[in-house]
């Protein structure tokens, strides 16, 4: 079974460019996570998404960022006009449906956006 | 608001020491507790959770934290660590069980040398 799969797995981008991220859940979860992690710091949670469908944004910058999660395809976290401070760990992590769920999230490797 | 505090950054230890790594936690309503590991350019992996019942959990690789309510603690430790140990852990609390709004420490990152 294919774990979370996440890519690029390495992205570099000038300032003011676009950059997605997209993320691959495990097969049958369809509860996916999105979390930020700088350097010296903890995991930040940005989003939590089910498909077609935002749970819990409350952790996203309010400008330039954005995810979705398609009913067909990955879930795709999408950075405009980049900065140097968005350079960071980006982590997807998915979950079994809620009635499956036993508290635990399952980690890609990351994405790790670096911009110039 | 939840919060957790991770208090040590850096645990540097000889291969077959005890180690503790310290999270306490904040929170205004019961909690889920969550140890994750991260190995160097890796992702996240559950080392143990603490959901209910006995208040100490244990790993498959002799990782045991025990959860007490009057400290709002959640302390991870191992009696004797080996070099593969070498990490980031990470200390995690949630007010669901199903773990859906993770908030997670700064991490502590655990050097093991020979």
């Amino acid at each position: 079974n294919a774990g979370v799969m996440q890519n690029p797995r390495h992205l570099v981008r000038r300032r003011g460019q676009e950059a997605r991220l997209r993320c691959s859940p495990m097969k049958g979860h369809s509860h996916v996570y999105w979390y930020r992690q700088l350097p010296e710091e903890g995991l930040k949670f940005m989003v939590y998404l089910q498909k077609e469908n935002i749970i819990d944004e409350s952790g996203m910058p309010k400008e330039r960022f954005s995810a979705e999660f398609p009913k067909e395809g990955p879930s795709i976290l999408r950075i405009q006009q980049v900065v140097r401070g968005d350079s960071a760990a980006y982590f997807c992590a998915s979950s079994p449906p809620s009635g499956k769920a036993t508290g635990e999230l399952f980690f890609g490797e990351g994405s790790r956006l670096t911009v110039l | 608001a939840q919060s957790v505090t991770q208090l040590d950054s850096q645990v540097p230890v000889f291969e077959e020491a005890p180690v503790e790594l310290r999270c306490n936690y904040s929170s205004s309503v019961s909690v889920y507790l969550f140890w994750y590991v991260q190995y160097p350019n890796q992702g996240l992996q559950l080392l143990l959770k603490y959901l209910s019942g006995s208040t100490l959990v244990e790993s498959i690789n002799g990782f045991e934290a025990e959860f007490n309510k009057s400290q709002t603690s959640f302390h991870l430790r191992k009696p004797s660590v080996h070099i593969s140990d070498t990490a980031e852990y990470f200390c995690a609390v949630s007010e669901d069980q199903a773990g859906t709004a993770l908030i997670f420490g700064k991490g502590t990152t655990l050097s093991v040398s020979s």
